[in-house]
């Protein structure tokens, strides 16, 4: 089974701080991304990279980054938190292969700005 | 741009009911459409999926159909169980690998 391993479940961090989300998965897929969360939105994405050191913006990347020095590593970076940011964080995964491939989802990271 | 727009929730139904929850999408090209379910504390589990017009993807008692003529891809489950409330997603996927969710949509089973 694909395992795909968010750092942290739960995160409070103060506005103003520079916040580090660190995703693993361990099936060597080329796809990974970062989503958020919020009630009546569904998911939304940030950042998406589908190779190593490639980034290309979401939907939502105002305030992130993103960095992916190693395939199986993508991280999730607020530059400077603030309370919008309190959210779900989703980390996914996926095969290059063809767009019927499904993304393999992180259990989340409910960060709270402060 | 390419959306999908689900049922609205929350859904509360009793054990052994019938569920349905509505999908419709807009794509420029023939997307693959994807159920995905979360259930409480955890990340999304893809449920089923259907990537060509007539499809029907099936998982754990739920099916699904690809309509391209309503472009629709509603779920829907003779008989549920309290183990199936959770929140459930419809997406779609094009060329890109991204995913388009809708909102998302609760269930609630009671025993």
């Amino acid at each position: 089974d694909v395992k795909v391993t968010q750092s942290s479940r739960y995160l409070v961090k103060r506005t103003g701080e520079k916040v580090f989300l660190e995703c693993v998965q361990d099936m060597d897929h080329e796809n990974m991304f970062w989503y958020r969360q919020d009630p009546g939105l569904g998911l939304r994405l940030i950042y998406f990279s589908y190779d190593v050191k490639m980034k290309e913006k979401g939907d939502i990347p105002e305030g992130y980054s993103v960095s992916r020095e190693k395939k199986e590593r993508f991280s999730l970076i607020l530059e400077s938190a603030s309370t919008n940011q309190t959210s779900m964080y989703l980390c996914a995964s996926s095969t290059r292969t063809g767009s019927w491939q499904p993304q393999h989802f992180g259990d989340g990271t409910r960060l709270s700005i402060l | 741009g390419d959306s999908v727009t689900q049922m609205e929730g929350p859904v509360t139904l009793s054990e052994e009911a019938f569920l349905t929850i509505n999908c419709t999408y807009t794509a420029t090209g023939y997307p693959s459409l994807f159920w995905y379910v979360q259930y409480p504390g955890e990340g999304l589990q893809l449920l089923l999926k259907a990537t060509k017009a007539d499809d029907k993807g099936s998982n754990k008692g739920f099916e699904a159909t690809y309509r391209k003529e309503t472009t629709s891809f509603h779920l829907e489950k003779g008989s549920v169980q309290v183990s199936d409330s959770a929140v459930y997603f419809c997406a779609l996927s094009l060329n890109d690998y991204k995913l388009s969710f809708g909102a998302g949509t609760t269930v609630t089973v009671r025993a």
